[in-house]
C-alpha cells in the first residue's frame, strides 16, 4: 500500500450503533487530519494530530471521537449518530503540521447514517 | 474573519480551449493559498501552492495560478482543457498565523469537459 489509505470505503450504520473510520499513512509523516465533506457545505477541518497529539478540535460533537496511537494509524470512533453526519469522512497526512506543509489525501470513507 | 469564495460552482469548456476558475479570499493577513482537484471517488490532491514567494505559481498538469493581493484572489488557469481535467476543484488557504495547518476550502468548482 501506498499514500494515505482508508478503511472502509464505505459505511452504513444507525443512528445507534458504534462504529470506527480507520486512515493509515505510509508516507513517515508526523501530523493527521480528519476533514468532513457535506453535499451542501464546504470542505471543514475536524481534527489535527501532530506527533499522536491532538493538536486542534474544530468544535466538533462529542459523538466523534479521534483516536491517534502511533504516527502512521488515524481513528475515527463513532457513535450516536444523527442523519446530518452522513458525509465523506476524509483523511489526510503531512510531513509536519503547518501551512508549508502538503498534505496528502485518503480516498474517504462514505458514511450513511440511517 | 478569513474566507474563500469559488465564484462559480459549475464550468463547462471544450477540450482543447482554456480553463477558469476563479477563487477570491478574505483574510487579514497574506495567507497561504491551494488549489486541490477531487476526481470522483477518490481523494483531494494538490495541485499547486502559493506560500508568499513567486506570485505566479506553476503546479502539475499543466495548471497555473496568479496570486494577485490587490485583488485577494487566486484564479486557476490552464491554456487547454484535456478531458481528463474533468473534475471537482477546490481553492483552499492557511492564514499566515495558523500552527497547524488548518484548511479552510472554498465551496468548490464542478468542472465537465466536453469532447
Amino acid at each position: 500500500e501506498t499514500g494515505v489509505t482508508q478503511t472502509p470505503r464505505h459505511l452504513v450504520m444507525g443512528m445507534t450503533n458504534k462504529k470506527s473510520l480507520k486512515c493509515e499513512q505510509h508516507l513517515g509523516h508526523n501530523a493527521m487530519y480528519w476533514y468532513k465533506q457535506s453535499a451542501k457545505k464546504p470542505l471543514e477541518l475536524m481534527f489535527v494530530y501532530s506527533l499522536e497529539e491532538r493538536v486542534e478540535n474544530n468544535s466538533v460533537p462529542s459523538r466523534f471521537s479521534p483516536e491517534c496511537p502511533n504516527s502512521s494509524h488515524l481513528f475515527l470512533h463513532l457513535h450516536t449518530l444523527q442523519p446530518e453526519d452522513s458525509a465523506l469522512y476524509l483523511c489526510a497526512s503531512s510531513q509536519g503540521a503547518g501551512r508549508t506543509y502538503e498534505q496528502y489525501f485518503g480516498p474517504g470513507t462514505r458514511l450513511t447514517v440511517t | 474573519a478569513q474566507s474563500v469564495t469559488q465564484l462559480d460552482s459549475h464550468v463547462s469548456v471544450s477540450e482543447g480551449t482554456p480553463v477558469l476558475l476563479r477563487c477570491n479570499y478574505s483574510s487579514s493577513y497574506s495567507p497561504s493559498l491551494f488549489w486541490y482537484v477531487q476526481h470522483p471517488n477518490k481523494g483531494l490532491q494538490l495541485l499547486l501552492k502559493y506560500t508568499s514567494a513567486a506570485t505566479l505559481v506553476k503546479g502539475i498538469n499543466g495548471f497555473e495560478a496568479e496570486f494577485k493581493k490587490s485583488e485577494t484572489s487566486f484564479h486557476l488557469t490552464k491554456p487547454s482543457a484535456h478531458m481528463s481535467d474533468a473534475a471537482e476543484y477546490f481553492c483552499a488557504l492557511i492564514l499566515t498565523t495558523d500552527s497547524w495547518g488548518k484548511l479552510q476550502f472554498g465551496a468548490g468548482t464542478q468542472v465537465v469537459v466536453t469532447p
